[in-house]
């Protein structure tokens, strides 16, 4: 089955430490994203990969760290600096179909902070 | 730039009774709009899509959406509530900037089924 995976699905972070999420998709999608979503506010972009080894700022984007050295990989690092970590977090990945592009998402992470 | 105005943060219905889920979009350019659903501590999942043509789409689950151009909206509906519909519903425009394509949401609706 084709999809998106996103490990672990429960988080657990101490006082100044980094963790990393994973999010992995087997759907062949250039384009990878990761929202954060906060109760009552929606989605928040904190980065985007519109293709391997590129990656960019969304908004909200300090505190995290991104990577992508492979087309099927986009994991998120929560660093030190983000203050308020807890959330939960999703991956997207899109594909372009004519002018337009569609969004799939994973089953996200939940991240809490000890 | 796109933005996206979903209307009621919470609405409630009884089983079985209309549901309807407002949104509306500002874009410069014709827009591409989408509905997710959201069931608890879940990932979203694509519930239906307007890209061109005919203006209702339809959806999994039963429902629907009508793109209206002269009122910038793209409202979801299902004629008859059901339980298994209880969850959050976003409401999504595409950006057209064309030095970034981002997907903007609303804020969300949770939608709650009364017995």
């Amino acid at each position: 089955d084709g999809g998106i995976t996103q490990s672990p699905k429960y988080l657990f972070r101490k006082e100044g430490q980094n963790v990393t999420l994973s999010c992995e998709q087997n759907l062949n999608h250039d384009a990878m994203y990761w929202y954060r979503q906060d109760p009552g506010q929606g989605l928040r972009l904190i980065y985007y990969s519109q293709i391997v080894n590129d990656f960019q700022k969304g908004d909200i984007a300090e505190g995290y760290s991104v990577s992508r050295e492979k087309k099927e990989s986009f994991p998120l690092t929560v660093t030190s600096a983000q203050k308020n970590p807890t959330a939960f977090y999703l991956c997207a990945s899109s594909i372009w179909q004519g002018a337009r592009e569609t969004q799939y998402f994973g089953p996200g992470t939940r991240l809490l902070v000890l | 730039a796109q933005s996206v105005t979903q209307l009621g943060s919470h609405v409630s219905v009884s089983e079985g009774a209309l549901v309807l889920l407002r949104c509306n979009y500002s874009s410069s350019v014709p827009p591409y709009l989408f509905w997710y659903v959201q069931y608890p501590n879940q990932g979203l999942q694509l519930l239906l899509k307007y890209t061109t043509g005919a203006t209702l789409v339809k959806g999994i689950n039963g429902f629907e959406a009508e793109f209206k151009k002269s009122e910038t909206s793209f409202h979801l509906t299902k004629p008859s509530a059901h339980m298994s519909d209880a969850a959050e519903y976003f409401c999504a425009v595409s950006d057209q900037d064309s030095s970034a394509s981002k997907i903007i949401f609303g804020s969300g609706t949770r939608l709650s089924i009364r017995p």
